[in-house]
């Protein structure tokens, strides 16, 4: 499995301010996904981050919203830009730990208030 | 449209007892299910998945089962212990790398 940390664990922010949470991976990964996790609500993909290549995202997330960099093998940024209430969620990064397909290992998540 | 669904938000259990989460789909196109655990503040932790050429999977004290007629899957903790206590979400995967999850079942085990 792969071990992931994830900077900040929780931020509250003012609305239109933009944070940029990071995640770094303890061995280099193809795919890093980045997911939303709403109160009381399950999780929901927001992009695919490949390096080298522009992100993948989930129908109803736009780029301007949520620009993602992926300089490197073993890092990844997710930006939440001009935020609102609404976007006060945990946001999580995960990538592929191997065989067994389809198993993904999570990082512990950045819990953002938007005030 | 949910295409993976639990529908018991919540469920308390009896430590040593079975603790029994219930996951229905409605994609038959998944082959891959899995089984993770929750705990505030911390990410997803995987625990166990099934491959859809099965209708069982066991390790230690969790066992998955898929009925893929019905499109049901479970899973099966016995004995439940404090430390079980979370949130457990079913994802499914098909031919993409997509995990597909439901909304969760928060389980309680009472001493």
């Amino acid at each position: 499995s792969a071990v992931i940390s994830q900077k900040p664990s929780r931020d509250i922010c003012q609305r239109g301010t933009s944070l940029t949470i990071q995640c770094q991976v303890d061995s280099q990964v193809t795919m890093m996904f980045w997911y939303r996790q709403q109160p009381g609500q399950s999780l929901t993909l927001i992009a695919t981050a490949n390096q080298g290549s522009e992100a993948t995202y989930e129908s109803g997330f736009v780029i301007d919203k949520f620009p993602i960099s992926r300089p490197n093998l073993t890092f990844s940024t997710l930006t939440v830009s001009n935020m609102s209430p609404e976007d006060s969620s945990i946001y999580l990064c995960s990538v592929f730990g191997g065989a067994p397909k389809n198993i993904q290992y999570f990082g512990a998540g950045t819990r953002l208030s938007v005030l | 449209d949910q295409q993976v669904k639990q529908n018991s938000p919540s469920l308390s259990v009896q430590e040593g007892r079975i603790s029994i989460l219930n996951c229905d789909y409605t994609n038959s196109m998944f082959d891959y299910f899995l089984w993770y655990k929750k705990y505030p503040a911390e990410g997803p932790t995987f625990l166990i998945s099934i491959s859809s050429i099965k209708d069982k999977n066991e390790d230690g004290r969790f066992t998955v089962f898929l009925n893929k007629s019905a499109k049901h899957l479970s899973l099966h903790i016995v004995p439940s212990q404090p430390g079980d206590s979370a949130v457990y979400f079913c994802a499914a995967s098909g031919s993409n790398y997509q995990l597909i999850w439901g909304a969760g079942t928060k389980l309680i085990i009472k001493p």
